[in-house]
């Protein structure tokens, strides 16, 4: 079981806008803000998308978005492309200088 | 162009050891902490172990500490995961990823293409 709950699956069509939740606890997302989020397509090593809840790294695209409400964490993508079809994983600082990452959820763009 | 090659991997048995590298080029590697990263099918990703920039601070994960040390050598851009006490959990793709800081952010800006472990007898 992982640490942080991710939905296992989502789905959207193109153009549509989709949002994957995090969940975690008081000892992680509840408590902190450093939260990310990874894309990762298959056979290829995770790409960082958001970090620091709601920052993007150069060249990540303003269609994907982060937030955090007390312990649940979410991303957004707007404006669903094909080429978004891929694995997507939060992850979180945890209390005693740890990084814990969700289970993953499966983007399918239909 | 960032670029992390790990080497080491292979089959080994439970009990036994290996020692993984990661050489980094297309940055200053001594500007960065550097962290391990594994995944397997059935658990996904789990962060392993971190260290600093400058190799002075170092952090497990609670279910390799004891069994796992990390360490680098800015003189070689490299760093390494040495292995030991394996057990059949641990087969796992072993990815060396980029921290965005020169201290533990937990943040994986650039990612190597992984080293393939199995623990097997």
């Amino acid at each position: 079981q992982s640490a942080l709950t991710q939905p296992a699956s989502v789905s959207g069509s193109p153009g549509q806008s989709i949002t994957i939740s995090c969940t975690g606890t008081n000892s992680d997302i509840g408590i902190y803000h450093y939260v990310s989020w990874y894309q990762q397509h298959p056979g290829k090593a995770p790409k960082l998308m958001i970090y620091d809840v709601t920052y993007r790294p150069s060249g990540v695209s303003n269609r994907f978005s982060g937030s955090k409400s007390d312990n649940t964490a979410s991303l957004t993508i707007s404006g669903l492309q094909v080429e978004d079809e891929a694995d997507y994983y939060c992850a979180s600082y945890r209390r005693s200088t740890t990084v814990v990452f969700g289970g993953g959820t499966k983007l399918t763009v239909l | 162009e960032v670029q992390l090659l790990e080497s080491g991997g292979g089959l080994v048995q439970p009990g036994g050891s290996l020692r993984l590298s990661c050489v980094a080029s297309g940055f200053t590697f001594s500007n960065y902490a550097m962290n391990w990263v594994r995944q397997t099918p059935g658990k996904g990703l789990e962060w392993v172990s971190g260290i600093s920039g400058g190799g002075d601070d170092t952090y497990h994960a609670d279910f390799v500490r004891g069994r796992f040390t990390i360490s680098r050598d800015n003189s070689k851009n490299t760093l390494y995961l040495q292995m030991n006490s394996l057990r059949a959990e641990d087969t796992a793709v072993y990815f060396c990823a980029e921290d965005l800081s020169i201290g533990l952010t937990g943040y994986f800006h650039n990612w190597g293409q992984g080293a393939l472990v199995t623990v097997s007898s």
